[in-house]
């Protein structure tokens, strides 16, 4: 069965300092793989989204950006974080079936999260 | 683009009560949609999703869900709630190719 696995579980980080967080995934090949943050009162809004190695979309612009190393691997990182990038974050993994008839699903699993507050 | 409307912000219900979470959406065909559920400090479970056939929905831990085409809904019910239930759920929909856009969430308080 597959499993996504994300960490740090919680992170605290000073204004400016860099961040990595990383998401990986078991027991599936060549997933869609997405960034989420949730903030209070504001739901989840993604932020990247991935449908191969190397391929990132960005949803948002800000001072974030993602890479897809390998197959399983998705990795969020700034190079110097605000305040306003403190939140839960949360990876995901979809597998994008093959359109019969000109249709598709995107069921997507989330993993555990990680919470990062930036003082 | 589409969008997803979960009006209540906040829920309050006696543990043993019915419960309707309300779900309404944007978009010109049928969407596929889905029920998430989060609890406090964890990740997304999926509890049901709709693609197409039989309106009526059946998800994990008793929840059901029914879309109604005429009134762009897919609300999330459950007979009887459990103190366990406690926690935020999310109303997401999928267009065509493009990501899941997701509700606000309406965050569920059980009480004795």
């Amino acid at each position: 069965s597959q499993t996504i696995h994300q960490w740090p579980a919680t992170l605290v980080q000073p204004v400016g300092s860099p961040l990595s967080l990383e998401c990986t995934v078991e027991g599936t090949s060549n997933p869609n793989l997405y960034w989420y943050r949730q903030a209070a009162g504001r739901g989840l809004q993604l932020l990247f989204y991935s449908v191969g190695i190397g391929q990132i979309s960005s949803e948002v612009p800000q001072n974030l950006s993602a890479s897809r190393p390998q197959d399983r691997q998705f990795i969020l990182s700034s190079k110097k974080l605000l305040l306003s990038d403190s939140g839960f974050y949360l990876c995901a993994w979809s597998d994008l079936l093959p359109p019969p008839a000109g249709t598709s699903t995107d069921t997507q699993y989330f993993g555990p999260g990680t919470r990062l507050t930036v003082l | 683009a589409q969008s997803v409307t979960q009006p209540d912000i906040h829920i309050t219900v006696s543990e043993g009560a019915s419960l309707e979470l309300r779900c309404n959406y944007s978009y010109g065909a049928t969407p596929y949609l889905f029920w998430y559920v989060q609890s406090p400090g964890q990740g997304l479970q999926l509890l049901l999703k709709y693609f197409s056939g039989d309106t009526l929905v059946q998800g994990i831990k008793g929840f059901e869900a029914e879309f109604k085409r005429s009134q762009s809904s897919f609300n999330l019910r459950k007979p009887s709630v459990h103190w366990s239930d406690a926690a935020e759920y999310f109303c997401a929909v999928d267009e065509e190719d493009t990501p899941l856009v997701f509700g606000k969430g309406t965050r569920l308080s059980v009480i004795a």
